[in-house]
């Protein structure tokens, strides 16, 4: 079955710590997005990418870093600088020439910090 | 400054009635569109999506309303039925650009 796969379902960090959040699809899409949702907030961009070895900061960028060396992966990275990383991260994916655009979610990552 | 707006929080509906919940947009450039339904811990699932050129869709018990002129998208559920509850987010998406959310609103389906 194709689909987006996130791993770990739970994450725990200590202080000054970088952790990094796996996103794996095997949809064949070019366009890959994080997004971070906080309790009242919504869904919040942190990267996205257009294509392999492109990729661009979203709205909520500081304290992140993401790679896109393969279509397929999209993983993200949460620095020490990211002072308040407890969140629900999200990864998605689509394929922007589609025509019928919509977001294919994996099922997150709870992130939280010890 | 927020581009797409749910400007209630919450909403709660009886089983069996109407739900509508509205969404906002101030940039009349958007090209896509979407509704998508969230349950907590899970991924949001897609379910409606109307492009800029039409101003109605429907799927079952879903319809999508879009008034360009008012920059205004709304989502219709008829009947509403327990599993409905959730948190349903709009998005609008430019095919050039990055796809951007509201905050969500909440809906219960109440008994």
């Amino acid at each position: 079955d194709g689909g987006i796969t996130q791993s770990p379902k739970y994450l725990f960090r200590k202080e000054g710590q970088n952790v990094t959040l796996s996103c794996e699809q095997n949809l064949n899409h070019d366009a890959m997005y994080w997004y971070r949702q906080d309790p009242g907030q919504g869904l919040r961009l942190i990267y996205y990418s257009q294509i392999v070895n492109d990729f661009q900061k979203g709205d909520i960028a500081e304290g992140y870093s993401v790679s896109r060396e393969k279509k397929e992966s999209f993983p993200l990275t949460v620095t020490s600088a990211q002072k308040n990383p407890t969140a629900f991260y999200l990864c998605a994916s689509t394929q922007p020439l589609g025509g019928d655009e919509k977001l294919f979610f994996g099922s997150g990552t709870q992130l939280s910090v010890l | 400054d927020q581009q797409v707006k749910q400007n209630s929080p919450s909403l709660s509906v009886q089983e069996g009635r109407i739900s509508i919940l509205n969404c906002d947009y101030t940039n009349s450039m958007f090209d896509y569109f979407l509704w998508y339904k969230k349950y907590p811990a899970e991924g949001p699932t897609f379910l409606i999506s109307i492009s800029s050129i039409k101003d109605k869709n429907e799927d079952g018990r879903f319809t999508v309303f879009l008034n360009k002129s008012a920059k205004h998208l709304s989502l219709h559920i008829v009947p509403s039925q327990p599993g409905d509850s959730a948190v349903y987010f709009c998005a609008v998406y430019n095919r050039d650009d990055k796809i951007i959310f509201g905050k969500g609103t909440r809906l219960h389906i109440l008994p």
